[in-house]
């Protein structure tokens, strides 16, 4: 079945670039149902959606978060990443990869099991 | 402050019925499907609902969604300890270009 997993430092100093890998398994990245996403939780907050990518490169980002952020994909790896620029605080955060569909149904069904990052000197 | 409005917590006794409601607007909710995810603390969230009423494989039926206009509610009948989760709703908004997300409500059972 599908599994995300993401990777990455889980510490970051503030005003560096913040990097996370989701390495996918049981399904080819390439698939055109699907946007790989990424969505973050503060801790003791809720859910924010940073942005989507599609394996052809199609981009959907937060507008809020868009000046900071870029999403790639490597499909012969199988893997997609997102780079937060110039970090703070208030980046501090569970990090989560997911899949959602394509289309009006933009649920997202399948999420890897999140990572703590913690933006401090 | 989030796009979608829940309130920030509900509670009930086992085997009775609670629902959670998420308030939006029509550039969210009104035109856009609706999903409902489930999050115990420390875990990642869980799809509960897709398409406003729809549960995937494995969701019992005591799980059940409805939209109405720029709301959405989420309806959980006998309910159990394992239930105490918190609960986000989620839809996409037209006029941001994004998807947003409720601010989440505990439940306690």
């Amino acid at each position: 079945q599908l599994q995300l997993q993401e990777s990455g430092p889980g510490l970051v100093k503030p005003s560096e670039t913040l990097s996370l890998t989701c390495s996918v398994s049981g399904d080819s990245i390439r698939n055109n149902n699907y946007y790989w996403g990424w969505i973050r939780q503060p801790p003791g907050n809720g859910l924010e959606w940073i942005g989507d990518i599609f394996f052809a490169g199609n981009t959907n980002y937060n507008p809020s978060l868009k000046s900071r952020v870029t999403l790639s994909i490597d499909t012969s790896k199988n893997q997609f990443s997102l780079k937060l620029r110039s970090v703070t605080a208030a980046d501090t955060a569970v990090y989560y990869c997911a899949r959602r569909m394509v289309g009006a149904s933009k649920f997202f069904q399948h999420w890897g099991q999140g990572t703590l990052v913690t933006v401090s000197s | 402050q989030s796009v979608l409005t829940q309130p920030p917590s509900v509670s009930a006794a086992p085997g009775q019925k609670v629902i959670i409601s998420c308030s939006g607007s029509g550039s969210n909710i009104g035109n856009n499907y609706v999903s409902w995810y489930q999050q115990v603390p420390g875990t990642a969230p869980k799809l509960l609902i897709y398409d406003n009423n729809k549960r995937p494989s494995g969701i019992p039926d005591r799980f059940s969604g409805s939209k109405s206009d720029t709301s959405a509610t989420l309806g959980i009948t006998g309910l159990q300890s394992g239930d105490e989760a918190d609960y986000y709703c989620g839809t996409w908004d037209s006029s941001l270009g994004a998807c947003v997300f409720g601010g989440g409500t505990k439940l306690t059972v």
